[in-house]
């Protein structure tokens, strides 16, 4: 069976880096493509980015360049890496299974989130 | 580009409840339906306009219209209440988007 967790620093102070692990169990991260969703308190659903099998990336526009999606194949995890953080970061993220043979793609499994706080 | 979802719907149990999901691109792009309850993760209920997961309740359907996709609930139950979201993309078929989230609330 599929699972995912995430973990990271709860906490940030703005303008710092937030960097958050994924780590994958039940299957490997070579095998498939990996995406990051986030939700902000009471909001919406938002799509953060995709990571390809083929290591090809792709990410919300409104988050310009400052987000990096990656994977380490040897611990079988996925990164995310958001830099310049403001409050208005703040939210529950979620790294997700992305289901790449279709178009658009979307996200069959997904982990439990963590939440993230950006606060002075 | 943006999906528009209605904030709520509200219907008794055993009902049919429906909440659609418009969009431009939606012609040309599939659209997919998560279920999302309190404190929960996303969980996805429709794929590829009409499609059932396993062990998804046989009472979730989707349909499609022009602009607009439907997620329907037949025989709606307690347990069915929740967010839901759609889930598409632009033109490109790239860039993910997100509709706005309906409530659901079983009276």
């Amino acid at each position: 069976q599929v699972r995912l967790q995430e973990s990271g620093p709860g906490l940030l102070r703005p303008s710092e880096t937030l960097s958050l692990t994924c780590t994958v169990s039940g299957t490997s991260v070579r095998s498939y493509s990996w995406g990051w969703i986030r939700q902000s308190p009471g909001k919406k659903l938002e799509w953060i980015g995709y990571i390809y099998y083929t290591e090809t990336t792709h990410s919300n526009p409104s988050l310009n360049s400052r987000v990096s999606i990656s994977v380490d194949t040897l611990k079988n995890q996925i990164s995310l890496q958001l830099t310049s953080v403001t409050a208005g970061d703040t939210a529950v993220y979620y790294c997700a299974r992305v289901e790449a043979g279709a178009t658009p793609v979307y996200f069959d499994f997904w982990g439990q989130g963590t939440l993230v706080t950006v606060s002075s | 580009y943006e999906l528009t979802q209605p904030p709520s719907v509200s219907v008794s149990p055993g009902q049919t409840a429906r909440v659609t999901c418009s969009g431009d691109a939606l012609p040309r792009q599939y659209a997919y339906w998560y279920q999302q309850k309190p404190g929960q993760a996303p969980l996805l209920v429709i794929y590829k306009d009409s499609e059932r997961p396993s062990g998804i309740p046989e009472r979730f359907s989707g349909s499609t219209s022009g602009t607009t996709v439907t997620l329907t609930i037949s025989g709606v139950q307690a347990e069915d209440e929740a967010d839901y979201y759609c889930q598409s993309a632009d033109s490109s078929g790239i860039f993910v988007l997100f509709g706005g989230g309906t409530k659901l609330t079983v009276l």
